[in-house]
């Protein structure tokens, strides 16, 4: 298996809703990732999770939450978000921090 | 701080042709540069990938050039096909990747049949 999966493929969601976002990999990969996409730009990095350690990027707004069940899973909660927060969420993992990402297809979330 | 400048931002290439996308860094702890492809509604999809000890690799049609005095690299398409229409972007990362991927803005690239 060489995929990263991501589920709902699309979500719209009021802002006073809590939704979570859910990645799956089974390469064994010891590092995932959560990126936002935004029309016609690149991915910006939210959160890293490698060998168990969180790194936030301290511009994300806490309205997003990440959190990692464990090494195969990991999720985004989402609350109270904001229209500008519309766009495609992306999954990604790697072998080891910073090297051979794989991302999976994205979750194309609509705040209204 | 934009730290990986791609260019062009959109191209348009004959079918058959070479197309050429090139970006250049400015962090020297850069020591992973990837390329990814991009479909319309599709997550970014790993082309090919180059670290600065080599000057070239090349998979396929795809090749990287790498010029590591120059902190440049660029991406060449050989033998362009409508299919390889898609958005293109360059990336990098280092020092194990605490600060992730960092991408290019993009080359939205058009293969005219």
């Amino acid at each position: 298996d060489t995929e990263v999966t991501q589920t709902p493929k699309h979500l719209v969601m009021g802002m006073t809703n809590k939704k979570s976002l859910k990645c799956e990999q089974h390469m064994g990969h010891r590092a995932m990732y959560w990126y936002k996409q935004k029309a016609k730009k690149p991915p910006e990095l939210m959160f890293v999770y490698s060998y168990e350690k969180l790194s936030i990027n301290e511009s994300v707004p806490s309205r997003f939450s990440p959190e990692c069940p464990n090494s195969s899973l990991l999720n985004l909660h989402l609350h109270a978000l904001q229209p500008e927060d519309s766009a495609l969420y992306l999954c990604a993992s790697s072998p080891q921090t910073g090297y051979g990402y794989t991302f999976g297809s994205g979750t194309r979330l609509t705040v209204v | 701080q934009q730290q990986v400048k791609q260019s062009p931002q959109s191209l348009i290439v004959q079918k058959g042709g070479i197309s050429i996308i090139n970006c250049a860094y400015e962090n020297t702890a850069f020591d992973y540069f990837p390329w990814y492809q991009q479909f319309p509604g599709k997550g970014p999809a790993l082309l090919i990938a180059i670290r600065p000890d080599v000057s070239e690799k090349k998979e396929g049609r795809f090749t990287i050039s790498f010029n590591k005095s120059a902190k440049q690299f660029s991406l060449h398409i050989m033998d362009s096909q409508p299919g390889d229409s898609a958005t293109y972007f360059c990336a990098a990362s280092g020092r194990g990747g605490a600060d992730g991927l960092t991408f290019g803005k993009g080359t939205h690239l058009i293969i005219q049949p």
